[in-house]
């Protein structure tokens, strides 16, 4: 089943740790996006991607990293965490062609929560 | 730029009544506007989206949205809840780089 995956669901790691956050989808989707959702605000755009080798800041400033290698891959790594960065990390994507065949139509994985302690 | 505010960062309504949720939006070009919905522990789905054409639009699970220009709203409504309605519920607006902004979402509960 076309799917898009995202692992670990849950993670509570120390200051000062490296993590990185997998995402994976299986429809073949050209464009990729991280989110960072907290509660009771608007959904950030973190970082994306149109394509393999292609990544772009998103609207909110990060001090995460991303890579796009492969197509079905979009991990977001933090070389550093701190506190700041304790929140719900979603992975998303959506097909490269036109919007009449759905362009923008975003589909989410479940999340990653993250706790920096 | 694009944006979106939701009306209400949380509703409480009673089983089999109406349910509307408010979305406002900006936009510097014509919008492309959706409703997603976040059931706990998940990510979000698609509920219904606004691009061309009819301004009324249907979605799952008996939702639908009406687009007015005039009043850049993109208000979602079911005419009955149902306990399974319960969730965070977003509304999106798509910039020309078909990049979506979000609104800070709505949380239904359901009064049995």
């Amino acid at each position: 089943e076309a799917d898009i995956y995202q692992t670990p669901r849950y993670l509570v790691i120390g200051t000062g740790k490296k993590i990185t956050l997998e995402c994976s989808q299986t429809m073949g989707h050209d464009k990729m996006y991280w989110y960072q959702q907290d509660p009771g605000m608007e959904l950030h755009l973190i970082h994306y991607s149109y394509g393999v080798n292609s990544t772009e800041k998103g609207d909110l400033s990060s001090e995460s990293t991303v890579s796009r290698i492969r197509t079905e891959h979009f991990p977001l790594t933090l070389e550093s965490a701190r506190p700041s960065h304790t929140s719900q990390y979603l992975c998303a994507s959506s097909p490269r062609t036109g919007l009449r065949s759905g362009a923008n139509v975003l589909t989410f994985g479940a999340g990653s929560r993250l706790t920096v302690l | 730029a694009q944006s979106v505010t939701q009306l209400g960062s949380h509703v409480s309504v009673s089983e089999g009544a109406l349910v509307l949720l408010r979305c406002n939006y900006s936009s510097s070009v014509p919008p492309y506007l959706f409703w997603y919905v976040q059931y706990p522990n998940q990510g979000l789905q698609l509920l219904l989206k606004y691009t061309t054409g009819a301004t009324l639009v249907k979605g799952i699970n008996g939702f639908e949205a009406e687009f007015k220009k005039s009043e850049t709203s993109f208000h979602l409504t079911k005419p009955s809840a149902h306990m399974s309605d319960a969730a965070e519920y977003f509304c999106a607006v798509s910039d020309p780089d078909y990049k979506l902004s979000f609104g800070a979402g709505t949380t239904v509960t359901v009064r049995a």
